[in-house]
């Protein structure tokens, strides 16, 4: 199982949207919708954010939003704001119950 | 509100087992539609799944880890543990216990504990 590829950093200004890729193979991302997605304050417990690829748990702002076309899954965050700066981790189900994360995505709001 | 709590030793000598625990309260271990588990992030790098267990004590394990891991789990305390033995330096991480929401097609770490640094070092 090799982490799934994420960009190192991405950034936007308050209020622009902002993307974040993860590539994975045909054996985790392409091969099943069960792709989540978590933010990361450092120090503090990883919030999760979006699962079954497009799905929002309650309480997740709508802001928050996911996608999937073959081995790449993304998470958009529209209308940046300055609370979002966080790191991001994509995560996929890898087949036989086993799971692969990202290698995380820093997002700064310049 | 559903709390997860890691707990154990923050430094083990290298070759030796590394050992944490984690106390789960807010709810119950033996929640139907729910497993439990431990995710890692090494200093400067991405998560790292480790493993997964049920509370009648089935467990997945990422391939990877698993001829040095045990994970298991105590109803009567609601925790549930995890071994990792002959440790490295390369071990040296933030643990993170987890519980995972298996209520759909797939499972997903919907609650976390706020992480443990484990350093490995003699």
């Amino acid at each position: 199982q090799s982490a799934l590829t994420q960009p190192r950093s991405v950034s936007g200004s308050p209020g622009q949207s902002v993307t974040i890729s993860c590539t994975g193979t045909s054996s985790d991302v392409g091969g099943y919708n069960f792709v989540s997605w978590y933010q990361h304050h450092p120090g503090k417990a990883p919030k999760f954010m979006i699962y079954d690829v497009t799905k929002r748990p309650s309480g997740v702002p709508d802001r928050f939003s996911g996608s999937k076309s073959g081995n790449t899954a993304s998470l958009t965050i529209s209308g940046l704001q300055a609370e979002d700066e966080a790191d991001y981790y994509c995560c996929s189900y890898a087949g036989r119950y086993t799971y692969v994360f990202g290698t995380g995505t820093k997002v700064t709001v310049l | 509100q559903l709390q997860l709590q890691e707990s154990g030793p923050g430094l083990v000598k290298p070759s030796e087992t590394l050992s944490l625990t984690c106390t789960v309260s807010g709810g119950s271990i033996s929640s139907s539609g729910y497993y439990w588990g431990w995710i890692r992030q090494p200093p400067g790098k991405g998560l790292e799944w480790i493993g997964n267990v049920f509370y009648i004590g089935s467990t997945d394990y990422n391939s990877s880890l698993k001829s040095r891991v045990t994970i298991s789990v105590d109803t009567s305390k609601n925790q549930f543990s995890l071994k990792l033995s002959s440790v490295t330096a390369a071990d040296t991480a933030v643990y993170y216990c987890a519980r995972w929401d298996c209520g759909g097609g797939s499972c997903y770490p919907d609650f976390w504990g706020q992480g443990t640094l484990v350093t490995v070092s003699s």
